[in-house]
């Protein structure tokens, strides 16, 4: 079975750093591109940033450029979000999800359950 | 940015009917386009891809078309568990952008 689980979500003050993990199974994980897609509280969907398969090409929303970088370890089969410089904006539930098509921007399949993250002092 | 816009925002419907939501695209992507059923407090579930293709798994109840700006996702007879919330995405360019939505509540 295809599993994506999340986890490193919390409470942080605005300002703060948070590191997000998600461990995959049940597929090649070498095999695909990778991303992060985030919902605020009662929003709709917003993606953050993908990874290539072999983490040579990442990519980003432009509110998250500069403070947030996805990475991967494909020896764990595990992704990875460093959040720095948070802001109230980023409060929201963080999805990793598998990427699907041949290139770079694609549809995603399956979502893990997501890890909630609340900046607030 | 390519901006996705779905219509209705919000629609009541009864166990039976036939169920049509509207995506928007504010330039053409061709056939890039996904639908993703979500339900209270889970995680988005893909239901088509390439504007019409459904993915493994789906009831053959759903349907998708469209392309160039406008699409469709159709449920031909709405079941209890398809009461849920639905989203279109683009996957023409970055960076891959949703609609906002459409809540599908019990009449």
């Amino acid at each position: 079975e295809v599993q994506l689980v999340e986890s490193g979500g919390g409470l942080v003050q605005p300002g703060g750093s948070l590191r997000l993990s998600c461990a995959a199974s049940g597929f090649t994980f070498t095999s695909y591109w990778m991303s992060w897609v985030r919902q605020a509280p009662g929003k709709g969907l917003e993606w953050v940033a993908n990874i290539k398969q072999d983490g040579s090409e990442k990519y980003y929303v432009d509110s998250v450029k500069g403070r947030f970088t996805i990475s991967r370890d494909n020896a764990k089969n595990s992704l990875f979000l460093q959040m720095n410089s948070l802001r109230a904006e980023d409060t929201a539930v963080y999805y990793c999800a598998r990427d699907r098509s041949s290139g770079a921007v694609n549809w995603f399949d399956p979502w893990g359950q997501g890890t909630l993250v609340t900046v607030s002092s | 940015d390519i901006q996705m816009t779905q219509s209705p925002s919000s629609l009541s419907a009864s166990v039976g009917d036939r169920v049509t939501i509207s995506c928007r695209a504010s330039q053409g992507i061709s056939s890039w386009l996904a639908w993703y059923q979500q339900k209270p407090e889970k995680a988005p579930k893909s239901l088509i891809y390439a504007a019409s293709s459904l993915q493994s798994g789906v009831p053959s109840r759903f349907s998708g078309s469209g392309s160039g700006t406008d699409f469709t996702l159709t449920i031909s007879s709405l079941q209890p568990e398809d009461f849920a919330t639905y989203y279109c995405q683009q996957y023409h360019s970055y960076p891959p952008t949703f609609g906002g939505g459409t809540k599908v509540e019990i009449k």
